[in-house]
């Protein structure tokens, strides 16, 4: 079966300091990955997808970048944080066949900027 | 521009009673249309989804009514229970599309 794992799950890091959150999916070829933010009480915003190896769409301009290495590992990242970066941050992955077939979030990080 | 409008952004309902969500669509190329339950710390988990060749799916106590000339598709929880305190998110999309679209998020509390 397949499931996604996300790391750390919380983290609190000081203003102007980098950023590397890290998702993985096991149990599935060629996912499509999303990388999601939801801030305290808030709906679900989503930063950037990949449909394959080192294709990345952002959907918002932001502070953020985002990197799939490998086939199923997608990394979030930030070289100087912002106090506005704090949230809720979700990996979410589908099959290559599209979200109508299957759309599964990870944990989740719980990010301080302090 | 919102692809998915969901309302109400709070509900509180007593234990035993019917939370209705609801949530409106403007693509009419979508043919997918999950809802997401969403506890504290956690992430959303897949409730019950639907497709737009039926007008409702029922799972358990969960209904989704949908209501293709309208573009509108609603979660009715009967004999809601204090565990289904939960935030609720509908979503869209086109099946063989690269994303969701999300509504904003229902925060539901029942009342024992």
């Amino acid at each position: 079966s397949q499931t996604i794992h996300q790391w750390p799950a919380t983290l609190v890091q000081p203003v102007g300091s980098p950023l590397s959150l890290e998702c993985t999916v096991e149990g599935t070829s060629n996912p499509n990955l999303y990388w999601y933010r939801q801030a305290a009480g808030r709906g679900l915003q989503l930063l950037f997808y990949s449909v394959g190896i080192g294709q990345i769409s952002s959907e918002v301009p932001q502070n953020l970048s985002a990197s799939r290495p490998q086939d199923r590992q997608f990394i979030l990242s930030s070289k100087k944080l912002l106090l506005s970066d704090s949230g809720f941050y979700l990996c979410a992955w589908s099959g290559d066949r599209g979200p109508g077939y299957g759309y599964t979030f990870g944990s989740g990080t719980r990010l301080t900027v302090v | 521009q919102q692809q998915v409008k969901q309302s109400p952004q709070s509900l509180i309902v007593q234990k035993g009673g019917i939370s209705i969500i609801n949530c409106a669509y403007e693509n009419t190329a979508f043919d997918y249309f999950p809802w997401y339950q969403q506890f504290p710390g956690k992430g959303p988990a897949l409730l019950i989804a639907i497709r737009p060749d039926v007008s409702e799916k029922k799972e358990g106590r969960f209904t989704i009514s949908f209501n293709k000339s309208a573009k509108q598709f609603s979660l009715h929880i009967m004999d809601s229970q204090p565990g289904d305190s939960a935030t609720y998110f509908c979503a869209a999309s086109r099946r063989t599309g690269n994303q969701f679209y999300f509504g904003t998020g229902t925060s539901l509390t029942v009342i024992p």
